[in-house]
């Protein structure tokens, strides 16, 4: 009974693919979020949706694209990966504005 | 644009201290503060909330203080154990509902 679940935990892939990586929750929750967290663990926003739609997108390349078949999945999609892309990726979510409650994270190797 | 800071970047105490965690924000409009804790490789987990209109919140040996006029918050743990080492990060809701992170301050407990 998870709250907020990602899968996979670990992912290793070669510059150039296509990945995705799930998010669910079970809160009931209205708005979810992708979060990066670099190298130096500094985390920041990348998307959030909010009754299926997008409501702030930062800086982020369009070679990602977040994909919300219900309220309660959040995926996102990788087209192309770089080898800046390794990193760690968090999903959250929230009844907005309240508390957000993050999934385990996905470690994301790109070789 | 709204930045976060935390004050220490790290920090050793022996067991059983009382410690201050420090975090200030430089826009005061903001919803709502978060403190989190975050263990090595592992995800984010909530420890309190403070919303705008409140002064503290408190969870066991954890109170946390807002005050928004000056754009500072603190995370206070009580008689600490070597159990609270870890990254401890603090965000701030910003107006579109994500959260802005600072750096973390890294806690060691020494038995």
């Amino acid at each position: 009974d998870t709250a907020v679940s990602q899968t996979p935990k670990y992912l290793v892939t070669q510059m150039g693919n296509d990945k995705s990586i799930k998010c669910e929750q079970n809160l009931g929750h209205d708005t979810m979020y992708w979060y990066k967290q670099d190298s130096k663990k500094f985390l920041k926003i990348m998307f959030s949706y909010n009754n299926k739609e997008l409501i702030i997108n930062e800086t982020v390349p369009n070679r990602f694209s977040p994909k919300s078949p219900d309220k309660a999945h959040l995926n996102l999609h990788i087209n192309s990966l770089e080898l800046g892309d390794s990193a760690v990726y968090f999903c959250a979510s929230s009844q907005d504005p309240g508390e957000q409650f993050f999934g385990p994270g996905t470690r994301l190797t790109v070789l | 644009k709204q930045e976060v800071t935390q004050i220490p970047a790290a920090l050793s105490v022996p067991e059983g201290e009382n410690l201050v965690l420090n975090c200030s924000f430089t826009d005061s409009a903001i919803y709502n503060l978060q403190w989190f804790r975050q263990d090595p490789g592992k995800g984010l987990t909530s420890l309190l909330l403070i919303q705008s209109s409140q002064r503290e919140q408190t969870s066991g040996r954890l109170n946390a203080s807002l005050d928004k006029s000056s754009g500072r918050s603190t995370l206070y743990i009580a008689a600490s154990q070597p159990g609270d080492s870890a990254t401890y990060l603090c965000a701030v809701v910003g107006s579109q509902g994500n959260l802005i992170f600072g750096k973390g301050t890294k806690l060691s407990v020494k038995p």
